[in-house]
């Protein structure tokens, strides 16, 4: 059971617009600490896709945008592309255990 | 650019131990955090250990404390795991990551984010 909520999957096709939400507790995204997302392609390591709630590493396009809300935060992605296919993961900092950052439990992508 | 590489994976059996080690290039190693982060087959990911730039700050993962011992060389660039007492749910793809440094406020603050991974190392513990 993962600290941090997604949905097991999302699907949308190419062209449209999704959402995956990431829902956390008071310890976490309550707490004031900021929502992360790390997009995995297929056989490929986690790679950082939003930072700070918002914000997108070089590279990314701007395709991609993060929002936090109390308790909860969300990804979107519009203009969906074949190569969005991945599964995307969002992670935090909890405050209940000393020392301990936490992960959603991934969201599978499938463009249609 | 930004690197790192993991190594010393492999078929351990139960109660065993493995050291991984991560070799970072690219950036200025000694004035990073680093953490181990690993992801079981088919499985979510799940953070492990957490070290500052000089080794003074330690976290680990309740799954790993006691058993798992984050270190690092800075003079060697490499950041390490050692991991005893081994456990048939202890496999998984093992990663190391950069913290990153917040730049706009000039320190690293716990609840940012990884953004640099290396590609991972496959721990497998079976008899």
């Amino acid at each position: 059971q993962s600290v941090l909520t997604q949905p097991p999957s999302v699907s949308g096709a190419p062209g449209q617009r999704v959402t995956i939400s990431c829902t956390g507790t008071s310890s976490n995204f309550g707490g004031n600490y900021d929502a992360h997302w790390y997009q995995q392609l297929p056989g490929t390591a986690p790679k950082l896709l939003i930072y700070g709630n918002i914000n997108r590493p070089s590279g990314v396009p701007d395709r991609f945008s993060g929002s936090k809300s109390g308790t909860s935060a969300s990804l979107a992605i519009t203009g969906l592309q074949a190569e969005d296919e991945a599964v995307y993961y969002c992670q935090s900092y909890d405050s209940s255990l000393r020392g301990s950052w936490v992960f959603g439990g991934g969201t599978k992508l499938t463009v249609l | 650019q930004a690197q790192l590489v993991e190594s010393g994976g492999g078929l351990v059996k139960p109660g065993g131990s493995l050291r991984l080690s991560c070799a970072a290039s690219g950036f200025t190693f000694s004035d990073s955090y680093m953490t181990w982060i690993r992801q079981a087959p088919g499985k979510g990911l799940e953070w492990l250990s957490y070290i500052t730039s000089r080794g003074t700050t330690i976290y680990y993962a309740d799954s790993v404390k006691g058993r798992f011992t984050i270190s690092r060389d800075n003079a060697k660039n490499s950041l390490y795991l050692q991991m005893n007492s081994l456990r048939a749910e202890d496999t998984a793809v093992y990663y190391c990551a950069r913290f990153r440094y917040d730049y706009v406020w000039g320190s690293y603050r716990l609840d940012d984010a990884f953004d640099v991974w290396g590609q991972g190392t496959m721990v497998t513990v079976s008899s």
